[in-house]
């Protein structure tokens, strides 16, 4: 069974240009996570997505990130304009609508901003 | 929010010998705590988990134990492996793994 998959996997930009991150969660997965992990620290809940719903975004810095998953299934994150401190690995994560078990984590994909 | 840190941040053991890793919460409504693994350039992964109703579950080669007094979790991995060398992250959630509040992570090099 394919993994979650996200892209890409490295991204180096200047500051105040936009990055997106897509993400494909695991077949059959309602729920979807989008993740911030800073250097040397654990990850941080940015947005979770039930179905096509985002029913936990707090942590969402809405000025400049940006999020969506139109279908259900696929789902992007954006960033626009982005600043230094956005330097992270963002991490997308699935788990199945219901569960309070496990979330399958993709391998991340890692924002470094000049 | 909650206040989920490790003890110690650099553990190294011997291969073959058994590690522990050691978590405290500060948050006394939480109910779910998590395990995950973190192997460099990848996402985390799922060790075990437990319930506040439970003291200890025991896995393949680990062990979870709860301490809801001194709200103190631990993950002890028997018979560590060169494989087993990788950040370790605790999590702890008020309502499952919806919305899980990781520590700074621990990072285990075990010596062959």
């Amino acid at each position: 069974e394919a993994g979650v998959v996200q892209s890409p996997r490295y991204k180096i930009i200047e500051k105040k240009q936009p990055v997106a991150f897509w993400c494909n969660p695991i077949s059959g997965h309602n729920t979807l996570y989008w993740y911030l992990q800073n250097l040397g620290q654990g990850p941080e809940l940015l947005i979770r997505y039930e179905n096509e719903e985002a029913v936990d975004d707090s942590q969402l810095p809405k000025d400049r990130f940006s999020a969506e998953r139109l279908k259900g299934v696929d789902s992007t994150l954006k960033i626009q304009p982005a600043e230094l401190g956005d330097s992270a690995v963002y991490l997308c994560a699935s788990s199945p609508q219901g569960t309070s078990g496990e979330l399958f984590f993709g391998e991340g994909s890692r924002l470094t901003v000049l | 929010g909650e206040s989920v840190g490790l003890h110690l941040p650099t553990l190294s053991v011997q291969e073959g010998d058994n590690s522990i890793i050691n978590c405290a919460y500060s948050n006394s409504a939480s109910d779910y705590f998590i395990w995950y693994k973190q192997e460099s350039g990848k996402g985390p992964q799922f060790i075990i988990d437990i319930r506040s109703n439970m003291d200890k579950r025991q896995g393949q080669r680990v062990t979870v134990l709860l301490n809801k007094t001194v709200k103190h979790l631990s993950l002890q991995i028997a018979a560590t492996q060169p494989g087993d060398s990788a950040v370790y992250f605790c999590a702890e959630s008020e309502t499952g793994a919806n919305n899980l509040f990781f520590g700074t992570g621990t990072r285990l090099t075990v010596i062959p």
